[in-house]
């Protein structure tokens, strides 16, 4: 099984500020990584699949890089919307699918 | 609009039963594999259970629920199901279905949930 890490647990930031969150692969994943943004409440939403594709409709704000087993979710210039919390997702070797614990971006 | 909206959610005592429902508009639903997906209270994602498309002639589960939970599809109705048993208090959470998209390279599927329904809640407590 491919354990996901996510640093930091929580990160805390400023609006109009740049976020950068981290994604680790206990073992390589290729580039099939997924992330997803969770608001309190709600569903997860996909934001970028492939390690670097938006999801329809997802703002240009939102960038993923990363292959093998390093992964990075960057937020340009924070919107009060962005303020969630975000999940990687292996789907390279499956099953079982894996989430990383989570980051939860919070305001500074 | 693509929509998953589950149901069957509730409060159920230890060692109880539950059948959890999906219903899938707005896409054709037999083409595409579906999960079960569960979040615990203040927890994150735990993926549970993975059905392939049209018949769902492929099933996975997490070790987790395995021989406890049962997925299952009915494609002429668009929807997917958890039959859960012998639930534990540990198995208190919200649970979401999620369409998986994605491709197939070199005999392997690769797939990405997406979307993911609104989720219904499971307590289980005496």
């Amino acid at each position: 099984e491919i354990a996901m890490t996510q640093s930091p647990a929580t990160l805390s930031v400023s609006p109009g500020e740049r976020a950068t969150l981290s994604c680790r692969a206990s073992q390589s994943v290729s580039s099939n990584l997924a992330w997803y943004q969770q608001k309190p409440g709600q569903a997860p939403r996909l934001l970028v699949y492939g390690a670097s594709t938006r999801a329809t409709g997802v703002s240009a704000r939102f960038s993923g890089s990363g292959s093998g087993t390093e992964f990075t979710l960057t937020i340009s210039s924070l919107q009060s919307e962005d303020f969630a919390v975000y999940y990687c997702q292996q789907y390279n070797n499956w099953p079982p699918y894996t989430f990383g614990q989570g980051t939860k971006l919070e305001i500074k | 609009e693509v929509q998953l909206v589950e149901s069957g959610g509730g409060l159920v005592q230890p060692g109880g039963s539950l059948r959890l429902s999906c219903t899938a508009s707005g896409f054709t639903f037999s083409i595409y594999s579906m999960n079960w997906v569960r979040q615990a209270p203040g927890k994150g994602l735990e993926w549970l259970s993975y059905i392939s498309s049209a018949g769902g002639v492929t099933i996975y589960y997490a070790d987790s629920v395995k021989g406890r939970f049962t997925i299952s599809r009915d494609d002429a109705d668009n929807s997917l199901y958890l039959q859960m048993n012998s639930l534990r208090a540990e198995d208190t959470a919200v649970y979401y279905c999620a369409r998986g998209v994605g491709y197939c390279s070199g005999g392997s599927c690769h797939n990405w949930f997406d979307p993911w329904g609104q989720g219904t809640l499971v307590t289980v407590s005496s």
